[in-house]
């Protein structure tokens, strides 16, 4: 079975500018997660998807973050324009469902903002 | 809120040393879930063991155990024997059942190192 595939792995770029992050679930999972993991941290949920629709964005910065998981399987995460301290590393992760179900994670897309 | 503290946050020893990985929570639920997580430093967590607020009883899976008390607020993780390849960064997470309590909470983490 085929993992959570995440893309790009890596990015760099300077503030202000924009980056979008996407993410290829396990196939089957109707629950998607978009986390933020900063140096030296644990991941913090950024929004969760049940199919493609939003179950939790409450620690989406939506000034500048936004994500859609159109048709219910990829999902796009983007940030537009970019700062600093948003340099971390992105990690999607999918689950059979929202409730007891554990989550399996992608590798993560690491993006540092000079 | 809930909350998950790793008081550990880098351990090292040598090969075919035991250690234990602290894991102290803190929820309001009633019914909640306790998670161990590995991230190799490939990055992809890795899901080792989930266990419900209702069962106490200890897991032993190969080298891995762990020991659950509730009366302690603690989900501690036991490597036997460890081993070059334990080396990673390990989380532990809860998840409760009651508005924000339902996310999934990591700790900090804590870093692992085996020496050959």
């Amino acid at each position: 079975e085929a993992g959570v595939a995440q893309s790009p792995r890596y990015k760099i770029i300077e503030k202000r500018q924009s980056v979008a992050f996407w993410c290829n679930p396990i196939s089957g999972h109707a629950t998607l997660y978009w986390y933020q993991q900063i140096l030296g941290q644990g991941p913090k949920l950024l929004i969760q998807f049940q199919n493609n629709g939003v179950v939790d964005d409450s620690q989406l910065p939506k000034d500048r973050f936004s994500a859609e998981r159109l048709k219910g399987v990829d999902s796009t995460l983007k940030i537009q324009p970019a700062k600093l301290e948003d340099s971390a590393v992105y990690l999607c992760a999918s689950s059979l469902d929202s409730e007891i179900y554990e989550q399996y994670f992608g590798p993560g897309t690491r993006l540092t903002v000079t | 809120a809930q909350k998950v503290t790793q008081a550990q946050t880098e351990i090292s020893v040598v090969e075919k040393e035991d250690v234990t990985l602290d894991c102290v929570y803190e929820t309001r639920d009633t019914t909640y879930y306790l998670f161990w997580y590995k991230q190799p430093p490939s990055g992809e967590l890795v899901f080792l063991i989930r266990r419900n607020s209702f069962d106490e009883q200890n897991e032993i899976s190969g080298r891995y155990s762990w020991n659950f008390q509730k009366s302690t607020s603690s989900f501690n993780f036991t490597i036997t024997a460890s081993q070059v390849v334990d080396s990673a960064v390990y989380f532990c997470a809860l998840r409760g059942f009651t508005g924000a309590n339902s996310k999934l909470t990591f700790g900090k983490g804590i870093t692992l190192s085996v020496r050959p």
